[in-house]
């Protein structure tokens, strides 16, 4: 069966610092991973995702995200938060080798970028 | 523009009625879903459709029922079997495959008094 798993419920980081967004995943083929945000009492938006090819993925509103095969981790990346970042992220896999195209997120990682 | 459009985006209901979202879509996508969101527990998948006339459970679809008549439109009734039915819904649409991103619509907040 496919899994996620987005270790820290919240993260929190300086305006103009660097953030991650970390992402560890589990499945029996090969991945298919997404990232979306949501702010409060909205819709997810799509970020970006690796399908395949090169493992650094370039996105959305400054985002990135590195597949690491070895590590099975997806990580959101951007090299300087602003405020308007602050909002409610998730990481989802699509498992090649299973039967259907379900997606399984991830419970989810509040940010929060501090003025 | 082409989206997703959720109804309604708040809806109160007594306990042990049933009720129904309404998800709409014209991207032309051929696959449709529902998810349920609480706080703290990400978001799980209720019901999805692949294709006109046919669906499947997902991990959480006791206590729900779903239709899909039309490509168009996959909506989601939350009967009153369902035991704890106040959350979040999302309804997602995509291209069938493998490699295709949801979209999702704007969410209806249900709450059962």
């Amino acid at each position: 069966a496919q899994s996620v798993a987005q270790p820290e419920d919240q993260v929190n980081v300086a305006e103009g610092n660097p953030l991650t967004v970390k992402c560890t995943y589990s499945v029996s083929g090969n991945p298919y991973l997404f990232w979306y945000v949501q702010y409060p009492n909205r819709g997810l938006q799509f970020l970006l995702k690796y399908i395949t090819g090169d493992n650094l993925v370039k996105g959305s509103y400054g985002f990135e995200a590195e597949f690491n095969k070895s590590q099975t981790s997806f990580h959101l990346k951007t090299p300087s938060a602003l405020v308007s970042d602050s909002a409610l992220y998730f990481c989802a896999v699509r498992d090649t080798g299973a039967g259907s195209y379900q997606l399984t997120f991830g419970k989810g990682t509040k940010l929060s970028v501090i003025p | 523009d082409g989206g997703i459009t959720q109804s309604p985006k708040y809806l109160f209901r007594k306990e042990g009625q049933n009720v129904t979202l309404s998800c709409e879509q014209n991207l032309n996508h051929d696959a449709m879903y529902w998810y349920r969101q609480d706080p703290g527990q990400g978001l799980r998948l209720i019901y999805y459709s692949q294709i006109v006339n046919d669906f499947q459970k997902g991990d959480i679809a006791e206590g729900y029922s779903v239709s899909r008549e039309k490509k168009e439109s996959f909506p989601l009734t939350v009967t009153s079997a369902q035991k704890n039915p106040t959350a979040f819904y999302l309804c997602a649409s995509s291209m069938t495959g493998h490699t295709g991103e949801l979209f999702f619509g704007e969410g209806s907040r249900l709450t059962v008094l």
